[in-house]
């Protein structure tokens, strides 16, 4: 298996122009989750998604997030209109969902490195 | 509020010693810990997990865990400097969700 993919890897923008991340998990992962990595702040959890269901978007810093998962192999996280403290470094993780550590273990893709400017 | 706690660094060691790094936490009906590693600029990858009172050991790294102190460790022996990274220490209480800890910073150093 290839692993999570996450496009792009890196991305550029200017304040207020809106900001498109993508995730495709691994096969079969029932969980699919959004993570934020800054210096200040560590690693926050945004939302996740099981079985393409939103469960929990408390971590949303905002009304300019939105995820959303149309099928168990594609999910979006955008950002509209992105701001300068948005900077980050975004990862989306998945995981199997079954009991247990090895069913709880969560893979990492390599994160989208974005700058708003 | 699920609090995980880890002293950030950074954690100096020469190559060649144990390394002990440490995690607490605040909710006493946690299950599940797990310790993740992430490389500068690299996403978290698993080392380990853990959900039984005592040792487990996998190689160079053994987790530890004490639930009636709420804390869990990992030690790395004989330490290399390409072990130098941040170490994520994650626990699972009663919801699926793992909570994360901000990361202990390792230097090996030759």
């Amino acid at each position: 298996d290839a692993g999570v993919i996450q496009s792009p890897r890196h991305e550029v923008t200017e304040m207020g122009q809106e900001v498109t991340l993508r995730c495709k998990p691994i096969s079969g992962h029932d969980y699919l989750f959004w993570y934020r990595q800054t210096m200040m702040r560590g690693l926050e959890l945004l939302i996740y998604f099981n079985n393409n269901v939103p469960i929990d978007d408390s971590g949303m810093p905002e009304d300019r997030f939105s995820a959303k998962m149309p099928n168990a192999s594609f999910s979006t996280l955008k950002i509209q209109p992105s701001e300068p403290r948005d900077s980050a470094v975004y990862f989306c993780a998945s995981s199997l969902g079954t009991s247990g550590g090895a069913g709880e273990t969560q893979y990492f893709g390599p994160g989208t490195r974005l700058l708003v400017l | 509020q699920k609090e995980v706690e880890q002293n950030s660094g950074p954690l100096s060691v020469p190559e060649g010693a144990i390394a002990s790094l440490n995690c607490t936490y605040s909710d006493r009906g946690s299950q599940s810990f797990f310790w993740y590693r992430q490389y500068s600029g690299k996403s978290p990858e698993l080392i380990m997990f853990i959900y039984s009172n005592g040792d487990k050991e996998d190689g160079r790294f053994t987790a530890q865990l004490n639930k009636a102190s709420q804390y869990v460790s990992l030690l790395i022996r004989d330490s290399q400097p390409s072990d130098s990274a941040t170490y994520l220490c994650a626990v699972r209480g009663g919801s699926y969700i793992p909570t994360f800890g901000r990361g202990t910073s390792l230097i090996v150093h030759p």
